[in-house]
């Protein structure tokens, strides 16, 4: 089975100054997807960044990218020039590359606040 | 931008009472899920349903719970004689091909209160 742990359950940053979130994984599968998600005081989950494990190259989708270290199964996520909508909770995920109906395996979450 | 549409969006229900909340999937998407989030936690995997039938269950998925498609459109979850534990937020999420990674995109939740 797979496991995801964030570790910082709570993060505080800037506005405009650049934060990193932790997340590491557990799993004896060599194909995968990771995920970030953020969840804002809506609730909705919204897809932040997507990473395929077999590609070396780091995502990265405008200001959020990710630092991807298979070997040591850790996927951080680095927020530049944060706003205060980035403000959310945000979910690692991992999904294992399967046939049919993968499911998502969620971390603990990390409670980002953005401060102006 | 296509969106996963849940109802309702809030419900509040007497301990023992049967509950349905209902999901539209993105029109092409062929993968479905439901997600549960108790308030303060970590967001966990209900079940997958693809071709009319379920691709994998959690534990949590007991005979309390069940999921149909009744029609082409409609994704259920009905949860049978709920208990104050049910209390949490369901998310309905679906995909085109989760082979692939592709994005799984999640509706806004339903809310289910159980008193």
């Amino acid at each position: 089975a797979q496991t995801v742990t964030q570790s910082q359950p709570e993060m505080s940053v800037q506005e405009a100054e650049t934060v990193t979130l932790s997340c590491t994984y557990d799993t004896s599968e060599s194909n995968y997807y990771l995920f970030w998600y953020k969840q804002p005081p809506s609730r909705q989950m919204i897809l932040v960044i997507r990473q395929e494990a077999y590609k070396q190259q780091n995502a990265t989708e405008n200001r959020f990218s990710v630092n991807f270290q298979k070997a040591a199964k850790s996927f951080s996520l680095k927020i530049s020039d944060s706003q205060l909508g980035d403000t959310a909770m945000y979910f690692c995920a991992f999904m294992k590359r399967e046939t049919s109906g993968s499911r998502l395996t969620f971390g603990e979450g990390t409670q980002l606040t953005v401060n102006p | 931008e296509p969106e996963v549409t849940q109802t309702p969006s809030h419900q509040v229900t007497q301990m023992g009472q049967e509950v349905i909340l209902r999901c539209v999937p993105i029109s092409n998407h062929l993968y479905f899920y439901w997600y549960r989030q108790i308030l303060g936690q970590k967001v966990e995997f209900l079940v997958s349903f693809y071709n009319n039938e379920i691709s994998e269950k959690s534990e949590i998925f007991d005979d309390q719970f069940s999921v149909e498609r009744p029609d082409g459109s409609n994704f259920t979850l009905k949860i049978r004689s709920t208990k104050l534990e049910d209390s949490a937020m369901y998310f309905c999420a679906s995909t085109t091909d989760s082979y692939s990674g592709n994005t799984i995109y999640f509706g806004e939740g339903s809310w289910l209160t159980v008193v």
